[in-house]
C-alpha cells in the first residue's frame, strides 16, 4: 500500500521565522517520486519540486530547500525567513511505478505566516 | 500561454440534478485527471484518463461519470447518484511517462466549487 502522511494539520509562524514541513511516505516500489505542491488561496496547486527515489541529494531553490532521507522515509520542506505569501496550503504526494498514473497526496499543511 | 481552463468556478446543484464540470487543456497532455477536495483533506482521485477514449475509476469513482473524447478535454459530470457532491473539484493533467510511473509533476486548473442547493 502506498500512503503520504503530513502530521502536521495546521502551522502558525510569524514572518521572517524558519518552518518545516514535515512528510511521511510509504511505498514497497524501489522506484518512485515525491513531491510537494503549494495551494494557495486562489485553489490552484502549484508544482514545486520532484525528486525520484535514487537522488538523495537535498534540494536548495532560494527561501525553499527539501530534505529527502530514504532511511526514515521523509521528504520535508523548510522554508527559510517565511514571509507572509507563503501562507497556504502544502501538500506532499507520492507517485510510483506500482501505482500507475495515480499519485497520491497527503492531507495537507496549512501554513499561517502573521506579519 | 499553456495551462488547464476549468470552468465555471462556481456551480450551484440542485437535489437529483446532474451537472457538468468542464476541463479542458492546451498544454498537449496526454493524462488528465479529476480530484476531489473536501475541507482539511487531501485531494483524493475520482477519474483519470492516460488516452483518448480510455479512462479508469479512481478511489472515489460513485456517482461520477467522465468522457474523453478529445485529448484537450475531459469534463467531469457529477450525477444525482453522488448524494454528497458539495466538494471542491480540481483538475490536473501531465504529460505521460514510460513505465507507468508518473514522474512529472502535474499542472493543476484553478478548480470548481460545487455546492448543492
Amino acid at each position: 500500500a502506498q500512503k503520504v502522511t503530513q502530521a502536521q494539520t495546521e502551522i502558525s509562524v510569524v514572518e521572517k521565522e524558519d518552518v518545516t514541513l514535515d512528510c511521511v511516505y510509504e511505498t514497497r516500489d524501489t522506484t518512485y517520486y515525491l513531491f510537494w505542491y503549494k495551494q494557495p488561496p486562489s485553489g490552484e496547486l502549484v508544482f514545486l519540486i520532484r525528486r525520484n527515489s535514487f537522488d538523495e541529494q537535498n534540494e536548495i531553490s532560494g527561501r525553499y530547500s527539501w530534505n529527502f532521507q530514504k532511511s526514515t522515509s521523509s521528504f520535508n520542506f523548510t522554508i527559510t525567513a517565511s514571509q507572509v505569501v507563503d501562507s497556504a496550503v502544502y501538500f506532499c504526494a507520492l507517485s510510483s511505478v506500482a501505482g500507475g498514473f495515480k499519485t497520491i497526496f497527503g492531507a495537507g499543511t496549512r501554513l499561517f505566516v502573521k506579519a | 500561454d499553456g495551462g488547464i481552463t476549468q470552468s465555471p468556478k462556481y456551480l450551484f446543484r440542485k437535489e437529483g440534478q446532474n451537472v457538468t464540470l468542464s476541463c479542458e487543456q492546451n498544454l498537449n497532455h496526454d493524462a488528465m485527471y479529476w480530484y476531489r477536495q473536501d475541507p482539511g483533506q487531501g485531494l483524493r482521485l475520482i477519474y483519470y484518463s492516460q488516452i483518448v477514449n480510455d479512462f479508469q475509476k479512481g478511489d472515489i469513482a460513485e456517482g461520477y461519470s467522465v468522457s474523453r473524447e478529445k485529448k484537450e478535454s475531459f469534463p467531469l459530470t457529477v450525477t444525482s447518484a453522488q448524494k454528497n457532491p458539495t466538494a471542491f473539484y480540481l483538475c490536473a493533467s501531465t504529460k505521460a511517462s514510460r513505465g507507468g510511473a508518473d514522474g512529472n509533476g502535474y499542472t493543476f486548473g484553478s478548480g470548481t466549487r460545487l455546492t448543492v442547493v
